[in-house]
């Protein structure tokens, strides 16, 4: 019950920017967006989160539409390494607990 | 912060064996999370405690399986009497009970049963 979707794979050039979608209709006024990567055989990865600001850290940005309804991650210049399933996923972000709740992810080939 | 720690990483049994995964979460998390996670798919929730309190329990979490947080700090998750089906990556995660409350997973515990 993701709440949720995404493309089930993308590919991308070395080097170019991975832009990744996901549409989060149904999102409410206290839940976040969160990326998460998962590259084969390990762990999900944390990415980035945000509410409704654009965000950027050292690993990626977060571009959230107005009405919240959608959001993309910008990987400014994939590698190989970037090669995983990400993941977006919305959830509260304080106020209690909430667990996360995965779909299946978009798989980011990045090709070279 | 030596982030969340999972132990074995791998481990193969024999079907009908008893097997038990360890999760040491970030120092000073009291929210631990476990998850299952099979080839393809995205990571299921199966359990979460806040502190030593186990709070919430998955349908995907069988009278087979047991976790426990006895002091409120590792973890640990039982699966008794294995069987094919329980092939998968065991994921444990951790966060604080506050508002800086992101999600960190180990790096999973690999189980193949044959």
């Amino acid at each position: 019950d993701a709440k949720t979707t995404q493309p089930p794979s993308m590919d991308c050039a070395e080097g170019r920017a991975a832009n990744l979608p996901c549409n989060h209709s149904t999102i409410s006024g206290n839940e976040y967006v969160y990326w998460y990567r998962q590259i084969h055989s390990q762990g999900p990865q944390y990415i980035i989160h945000g509410l409704k600001n654009n965000e950027t850290n050292e690993m990626a940005s977060l571009i959230i539409t107005e009405d919240r309804k959608s959001s993309t991650l910008i990987l400014p210049h994939a590698t190989l390494r970037d090669t995983a399933v990400y993941y977006c996923i919305v959830r509260p972000h304080s106020g209690g607990y909430q667990k996360v709740t995965f779909g299946i992810g978009t798989k980011l080939q990045v090709i070279p | 912060d030596t982030g969340v720690s999972q132990n074995p990483r791998h481990k193969i049994t024999k079907r009908g064996q008893n097997v038990t995964f360890r999760c040491d979460p970030i120092s000073e998390h009291n929210r631990l999370y476990w998850y299952r996670q099979t080839l393809g798919q995205g990571p299921e929730f199966l359990t979460y405690f806040q502190n030593e309190a186990q709070l919430e329990k998955s349908r995907l979490l069988s009278d087979r399986f047991s976790a426990e947080r006895p002091k409120g700090s590792f973890s640990t998750l039982e699966i008794q009497r294995t069987e094919q089906g329980d092939s998968a990556m065991y994921l444990c995660a951790s966060s604080l009970d506050s508002v800086l409350n992101t999600i960190y997973f180990g790096e999973g515990s690999w189980l193949t049963v044959v």
